[in-house]
């Protein structure tokens, strides 16, 4: 079943603007981690942030995490062009040996 | 520094044909795991492995099997591929040590089926 859903779905923006992500899952977890996405290319890991932290910082990325409410946000900062891709949240299983990613939103920032 | 490495990159196939998906961890990595991600879909897990034993199962067809060698690299076998096979195949590796599960992955292998 689906661990990690992300809104919005899609997110266009103006280059300089902050783009913000959500993303919410279903069952308690260790971690959380964010990858982004080129089209059709890799997944590169952008941050984890775990079960006990709620705010973390990696350059114009802020990532925050609410367990209360089984979710956490990814913010980019004065975004550029650069930063279109698509985004993942992805949070392990319950044996802690696989991760389940979210349906991810595609970002598009324009000059 | 050293990334996962997967082979081959691209990879054409006809419907009921064979295909082998290789993948080489990161150094000291002890942990690989494979996903496969359809168009515009998200990844899905399908097999993991640890210190050369299988340490779980996802979505994996059962025409599909892997395995972890001594040398830690991994391959994904698919036999009596079907159209739907098409996909992007993820590898990731991560080190058990991290206690974080804090996975890196490779480029891919896009697979297509004819």
């Amino acid at each position: 079943s689906q661990q990690g859903e992300e809104d919005p779905q899609a997110l266009s923006i103006q280059e300089g603007e902050n783009a913000t992500m959500n993303c919410s899952y279903k069952t308690s977890i260790n971690n959380l981690q964010w990858y982004r996405q080129n089209s059709g290319r890799g997944l590169v890991h952008l941050i984890l942030i775990r079960s006990n932290e709620r705010e973390k910082h990696s350059g114009r990325l802020r990532v925050t995490l609410d367990t209360s409410k089984k979710s956490s946000s990814l913010l980019i900062t004065a975004s550029r062009a650069a930063d279109t891709a698509s985004y993942f949240c992805a949070t392990g299983n319950q044996a802690g040996t696989a991760l389940i990613f979210g349906k991810g939103t595609t970002l598009s920032v324009s000059s | 520094a050293a990334g996962v490495i997967q082979s081959p990159r691209h990879l054409i196939k006809e419907k009921r044909e064979t295909a082998t998906l290789k993948c080489y961890p990161i150094p000291r990595h002890d942990t690989v795991y494979w996903y496969q991600q359809g168009p515009g879909q998200d990844p899905q897990f399908l097999i993991s492995f640890y210190e050369k034993m299988q340490s779980d199962k996802g979505s994996i067809p059962d025409r599909f099997s892997a395995q972890q060698f001594s040398d830690y690299h991994s391959e994904l076998n698919m036999s009596s591929l079907e159209l739907g096979d098409s996909a992007l195949y993820f590898c990731a590796s991560s080190f058990s040590g991290s206690g974080y599960n804090e996975q890196f992955f490779g480029p891919g292998t896009r697979l297509t089926v004819l």
